[in-house]
């Protein structure tokens, strides 16, 4: 079945670690996206890619990084220089034009800083 | 700036009675406009969206959503809920200024009760 496909559920990281959780698509598409959810907040875009080794800066950018080495993979790395990585993290993909704004969405990732 | 309002954290509908979630937004130029519903810990799931044309759009699990340019909302609705349409619903619209990025509402929390 086609989808998107993020690891892990659930991570927990000590104070100064970096973690990098994994999202991964098989729907041949172009676009890719990293989103953070916190509660009451709605969704906040992160980093966001529109083709394979290039991407942009979202809203939130500062203490994360990505990279976009192949079309299938889109990897957000939460370093020890975000404040307050805890939260619950999406990833999207879109196939159609980027004007389109249909997303589709993995099951997301948890991380909770210890 | 363009930005997206759900003005209700909450709203509890007895299962049966038609349920309204609404959305207002603020845009430069034509706006497209859409709802997705999230499932405890899961990712987001497309419902529906306006671009142009008819002004009561339909999308999936029977919700649909009448856009009015005068009062400048997008509130969704549906004739009769069920208990399973209990989750978060997302209000968002696209930002032709950050490169056709989606701008989120906050999110209304819909419970229906038996």
């Amino acid at each position: 079945d086609g989808g998107i496909t993020q690891s892990p559920k659930y991570l927990f990281r000590k104070e100064g670690q970096n973690v990098t959780l994994s999202c991964e698509q098989n729907l041949n598409h172009d676009a890719m996206y990293w989103y953070r959810q916190d509660p009451g907040q709605g969704l906040r875009l992160i980093y966001y890619s529109q083709i394979v080794n290039d991407f942009q800066k979202g809203d939130i950018a500062e203490g994360y990084s990505v990279s976009r080495e192949k079309k299938e993979s889109f990897p957000l790395t939460v370093t020890s220089a975000q404040k307050n990585p805890t939260a619950f993290y999406l990833c999207a993909s879109s196939g159609r034009a980027i004007s389109s704004g249909e997303l589709f969405f993995g099951e997301g990732s948890r991380l909770t800083v210890l | 700036a363009q930005s997206v309002a759900q003005p209700e954290d909450q709203v509890n509908v007895a299962e049966g009675n038609p349920l309204t979630v609404k959305c207002t937004y603020s845009v430069s130029g034509n706006p497209y406009l859409f709802w997705y519903v999230q499932y405890p810990n899961r990712g987001l799931q497309f419902l529906l969206k306006y671009i142009t044309g008819d002004n009561l759009v339909k999308g999936s699990y029977g919700f649909e959503a009448e856009f009015n340019k005068s009062q400048t909302s997008f509130h969704l609705k549906k004739p009769s809920a069920l208990v399973s349409d209990s989750a978060l619903y997302f209000c968002a619209v696209r930002d032709i200024a950050s490169n056709y990025q989606l701008i989120w509402g906050a999110g209304t929390k819909l419970i229906i009760k038996p």
